[in-house]
């Protein structure tokens, strides 16, 4: 079975700034998807965004972006302009062909006004 | 466009009783999943659907039960319940497989005494 780990339980940052979650999974694989989802206080589950391996650039929404290091197997999460809004936590995600999506343990983001 | 709706929001259950939680989508989605989300904790896959008439166990299925009649409805059963249920419950449903965005109901938080 696929893992992914998210090494941060929690993180915070100030309203504003830039702040980097980070995630790593194991795979052997070259064509998979990668996904981070952001659960708000609310409970709702939203994607944020998805990233196919076999494209090499990375994917960007908006204030979000990735920087997604194949070869280090590494998927980490840039939120730029931080929001009071983003506060949430946030879990990374894998997939490959037959298997299940494969989530994280998750990292609870706290916006500091 | 209501996406996926769960009811109920809220229950309490004695041990031993059963209930079924109901999960509807409205996006003509070929795939839905149960997941289950025990506090400060990740997203464990209960069952899913592939399509109607088509369902299989995910890595939690013990106690629970599934069926899929139609593309809109997939509900969970409840047999026995148990303390160990006690957790908040997931729908979701995506276009096609796992590759796609998955789509989250709000949740039910199911507590068992």
């Amino acid at each position: 079975a696929q893992t992914v780990t998210q090494s941060q339980p929690e993180m915070s940052v100030q309203e504003a700034e830039t702040v980097t979650l980070s995630c790593t999974y194991d795979t052997s694989e070259s064509d998979y998807y990668l996904f981070w989802y952001k659960q708000p206080p609310s409970r709702q589950m939203i994607l944020v965004i998805r990233q196919e391996a076999y494209k090499q650039q990375n994917a960007t929404e908006n204030r979000f972006s990735v920087n997604f290091q194949k070869a280090a197997k590494s998927f980490s999460l840039k939120i730029s302009d931080s929001q009071l809004g983003d506060a949430a936590m946030y879990f990374c995600a894998y997939y490959f062909g037959n298997e299940k999506l494969t989530f994280g343990t998750g990292t609870r983001l706290t916006i500091i006004p | 466009n209501a996406g996926v709706t769960q009811t109920p929001k809220f229950r309490i259950l004695k041990i031993g009783q059963s209930m079924t939680l109901q999960c509807t989508q409205d996006m003509n989605h070929n795939y839905m999943y149960w997941y289950r989300q025990d506090p400060g904790m990740g997203l464990k896959l209960i069952y899913y659907s592939v399509g109607a008439g088509i369902t299989d166990k995910g890595e939690v299925p013990n106690g629970y039960n599934v069926s899929r009649s139609t593309t809109e409805d997939f509900p969970l059963r409840l047999e026995l319940a148990a303390p160990s249920q006690t957790s908040v419950y997931f729908c979701a449903s995506s276009y096609d497989s796992w590759a796609y965005e998955q789509y989250f109901g709000p949740g039910t938080r199911l507590t068992v005494t």
